[in-house]
């Protein structure tokens, strides 16, 4: 079954304790992405990659950390997390995001994330 | 002011009313997504629209490139059309997509 998984869904922790939030897609997808989700202003994009060895900052990468050493796995760092990261995130893939058309987007099923 | 702006934020509807969402941006476009939020809270595609209109189902969604607009309209609601409907456009450069905040609907028996 084609598919995007997170882990872990649910996550409470401590300011400042490094955690990893990993995202795999099964779909050779080149693009994948990690966004959060906060009341009243939507989806907001972390960060982003291309494909392997290739990621770029979206609209809200402070905090964040990011890897694709692989195509399937792209999974988001927190170095020292702060209540302010308290969210809802969500990883997508897609085939690509390049050139003129766009690609459905296929997204994990979130991982709710407090930091107190 | 959003480059993605969704209208209503909110909706409520009684069971077997037609419904419109609308979506206006600010950017050129080469496509536009419409995204359905679960009230558990996963989010999955729609569909995607680069021209005129797509079906699905009682759902079609429509676009006007050079209006900068998009409808997702919903036939013969149903209480289980009851989630949050999510815009979304990747402008013509970059690589990134830009959300709308979403429309709650609330469709009642």
């Amino acid at each position: 079954e084609a598919q995007v998984t997170q882990n872990p869904r649910y996550l409470i922790t401590v300011t400042g304790k490094k955690l990893t939030v990993t995202c795999s897609q099964n779909m050779n997808h080149e693009y994948m992405s990690w966004y959060r989700q906060d009341p009243g202003l939507g989806l907001r994009q972390i960060y982003y990659s291309m494909n392997v060895e290739v990621t770029d900052k979206g609209d809200v990468p402070e905090g964040y950390k990011v890897s694709r050493k692989e195509k399937r796995n792209f999974p988001l760092i927190l170095e020292s997390p702060s209540p302010n990261q308290t969210s809802l995130y969500f990883c997508a893939s897609s085939l690509s995001i390049r050139g003129a058309r766009g690609y459905e987007q296929y997204f994990g099923p979130g991982t709710r994330l407090t930091v107190t | 002011k959003n480059e993605v702006e969704q209208s209503p934020q909110n909706l409520t509807a009684q069971e077997g009313e037609f419904i419109t969402i609308n979506c206006s941006y600010s950017v050129g476009i080469s496509a536009l997504h419409w995204l359905q939020q679960h009230p558990g809270g996963g989010i999955v595609s729609l569909f995607m629209l680069s021209s005129g209109k797509k079906k699905h189902g009682r759902l079609i969604a429509t676009i006007n490139i050079q209006e900068k607009h998009s409808s997702l309209h919903i036939t013969a609601s149903h209480p289980r059309d009851s989630a949050v409907y999510i815009c979304a456009v990747k402008e013509t450069s970059g690589s990134r997509l830009t959300f709308g905040e979403g429309t709650q609907l609330t469709v009642n028996p």
